[in-house]
């Protein structure tokens, strides 16, 4: 069985500050990793994915996160946050023979 | 390119009443479909998928149903509400069941009281 553990329910973050969020998983077979975002009250939307290849993966608005095997961990980072990134975030993880398994979310709140 | 429509957005029901959401996709043949509930502070629960036109699986024994009766409709039904019914569900397709890369729809909150 696979599972994903998000460890902070919660990141409070000052505007232009760096960010990490923190995702791990467990899987007895390779993996691939996703982190997805959620506006209130919207649907999730892919941030970024890990397949294959190289192990730091991008998104278009400045994320970043990378696949560490030995430490089986998948970490989200921004070096700098904007007040438009407050949202709820997801790790997630699929083995290829079962359907994705989701972490409980981070809620990333950022103030002025 | 593909789109996602779900509905209602917003419904506030009482326990004992029947419950039907629908979800189709635009744009894409045969695709996998998904739903899914959000509790706060619980992440998202997987509650059924579909391969194809008539095959469901249930991941969680409950009080929900779902069908596919047309290949890019999938439908999430209850007979009799309970207050823990109370929830976001979010609908999803892929392209692959096994690779993981989802594409949800805006989601339909329901309130049971």
């Amino acid at each position: 069985a696979q599972s994903v553990t998000q460890l902070d329910s919660q990141v409070p973050v000052f505007e232009e500050a760096p960010v990490e969020l923190r995702c791990n998983y467990s899987s007895s077979v390779s993996v691939y990793l996703f982190w997805y975002v959620q506006y209130p009250n919207q649907g999730l939307q892919l941030l970024l994915k890990y397949l294959s290849g190289s192990t730091l993966v991008k998104s278009i608005n400045g994320f970043e996160a990378e696949f560490n095997k030995s430490q089986t961990s998948f970490h989200l980072r921004k070096p700098s946050v904007h007040i438009s990134d407050t949202a709820e975030y997801f790790c997630a993880v699929s083995s290829g023979y079962s359907t994705l398994t989701f972490g409980k979310g981070t809620m990333l709140l950022v103030s002025p | 390119s593909q789109t996602i429509h779900q509905w209602p957005a917003t419904l506030v029901q009482p326990v004992g009443s029947p419950l039907s959401l629908e979800c189709t996709v635009e744009g894409t043949s045969n695709p996998n479909l998904y739903w899914y509930r959000q509790a706060a502070g619980r992440g998202l629960q997987l509650l059924f998928y579909s391969v194809g036109i008539g095959q469901i699986s249930s991941e969680v024994p409950q009080n929900l149903s779902a069908s596919r009766p047309q290949d890019r409709q999938f439908i999430l039904s209850s007979k009799k509400l309970l207050l823990s019914d109370s929830g976001f569900y979010l609908c999803a397709w892929s392209v692959r069941l096994d690779v993981g890369e989802l594409f949800f729809g805006e989601g339909s909150r329901l309130t049971v009281l």
